[in-house]
């Protein structure tokens, strides 16, 4: 089946420490993104990456498409990092995006 | 920036009731989707739709049902109201590969 799988499922950092979050999908990915989910709830995309390396800001993703996994590296983890790291994939190009369970990040002060 | 609205935020509805949750986009994009959100989870895809007057299953759509009106409208009905369909509920609509949330529906059945 269509499956996303995100780990770690949780992660604490003090603050100033990187963090490694990584996704792994089932079958071919025609478009992948990450998204921030705050701890109030609101989801906002942070980049998009179905193949190669991205970086924006304090954010590098890299996705290895022949071994369907993605990760997601945050640098230099601020407080204001804290909340959840969502991976959603478009399977074979059905454009109906697919989330994982989420890594949640606390980062201390 | 696209601009999802969902309504109402909150609802608390009774079991076997009739429920309709609603979203609004203004950026005239063509997909649109309905997702739920249990404590603790990701996203689950309810229904989604490509073009209006059409609405495509998603992985989770019993017990749901959605209609889409017009490009800007999607909602997300709820028959017959049940515990277990208590949860945040999210549409999103999408300019690939981008996709924008509104924020949330709080959905308590009692």
């Amino acid at each position: 089946g269509q499956q996303v799988q995100q780990s770690p499922a949780s992660l604490v950092l003090q603050e100033g420490e990187n963090a490694e979050l990584q996704c792994n999908f089932s079958s071919t990915a025609t478009q992948l993104q990450w998204f921030y989910q705050s701890p109030g709830g609101s989801l906002v995309s942070l980049l998009s990456n179905p193949s190669g390396t991205k970086h924006t800001g304090r954010l590098t993703s890299t996705t290895v498409t022949k071994e369907r996994r993605s990760s997601l590296h945050i640098s230099s983890s601020q407080t204001t990092d804290s909340g959840t790291y969502l991976c959603a994939i478009d399977f074979n190009n059905n454009n109906a995006p697919r989330f994982g369970a989420g890594t949640k990040l606390s980062v201390k002060p | 920036e696209a601009a999802v609205t969902q309504s109402p935020r909150s609802k608390v509805a009774v079991t076997g009731g009739k429920v309709t949750l609603s979203c609004h986009q203004t950026n005239n994009h063509d997909y649109m989707y309905w997702y739920r959100q249990d404590t603790g989870h990701g996203l689950r895809l309810i229904h989604y739709s490509y073009v209006a007057d059409s609405t495509e299953k998603g992985d989770i759509p019993d017990g749901y049902k959605a209609s889409r009106p017009s490009q800007e409208n999607f909602s997300l009905i709820l028959e017959l109201a049940s515990l277990s369909q208590t949860a945040v509920y999210f549409c999103a609509s999408r300019s690939t590969p981008e996709v924008f949330f509104g924020k949330g529906t709080r959905l308590t059945v009692v």
